[in-house]
């Protein structure tokens, strides 16, 4: 257990608002993740962030935004939400490059209808 | 384009049997795969890893065999129980300081008593 908290859990919006996932973690971890996971697919990285300030894509990133201004806290920003994003958010962290376990979040459930 | 290929996508198991599952990766880069398990609601959660200096690695009733040759791993489950009964995910990853884990799509086990 790596302390990360994600809020909100569950979330019904609208297509076409914004949407703001967080993630806060206690481990003061460097490197912070952002995955969603959808039936088919695994867990697929969005975003990842390997310091303050320091962030960059992952392999399915189009439609999100991100930022860290704050080693515990990474926000996962959907501009104008669509359905194709409705899915489970998982946030996660890693310790430093020597260590290689990634932790996990418990996850945020988005439906966008 | 499918870096980590994973199977079965469902697997039934009878209680004390063995379950195995198996991942093929692409990349010759990847230095680092981890088994994950995850339970409904829940975040995945590191199981057991290996590296691909060793053939295989064992923690308790689970296993996991590597083949760098084949570009293929897999885990075993020894005398299988149905609190085993998750889904499970294989990971890849090279080394550096990012580390980014591609994800296989998963298997769903269930144990039957």
């Amino acid at each position: 257990d790596a302390g990360i908290t994600q809020s909100p859990r569950h979330k019904v919006t609208e297509t076409g608002t914004p949407v703001t996932l967080r993630c806060h973690q206690t481990e003061n971890h460097r490197y912070m993740y952002w995955y969603r996971q959808d039936p088919g697919h695994g867990l697929r990285l969005i975003h990842y962030s390997y310091g303050v300030k320091d962030t960059d894509k992952g392999e399915v990133s189009d439609g999100y935004s991100v930022s860290r201004s704050k080693t515990e806290d990474f926000l996962l920003t959907l501009e104008s939400a669509t359905s194709s994003q409705t899915s489970v958010y998982f946030c996660a962290t890693r310790t430093g490059i020597t260590g290689n376990t990634i932790y996990f979040g418990e996850g945020s459930w988005l439906t966008v209808v | 384009q499918q870096q980590v290929k994973q199977s079965p996508q469902s697997l039934i198991v009878q209680k004390g049997g063995i379950s195995i599952i198996n991942c093929a990766y692409e990349n010759t880069a990847f230095d680092y795969f981890p088994w994950y398990q995850q339970f409904p609601g829940k975040g995945p959660a590191l199981l057991i890893a290996i590296r691909p200096d060793v053939s295989e690695k064992k923690e308790g009733r689970f296993t996991i065999s590597f083949n760098k040759s084949a570009k293929q791993f897999s885990l075993h489950i020894m005398d299988s129980q149905p609190g085993d009964s998750a889904t499970y995910f294989c990971a890849a990853s090279r080394g550096g300081a990012t580390n980014k884990l591609i994800f296989g799509t998963g298997t769903l086990l269930a144990v039957q008593p």
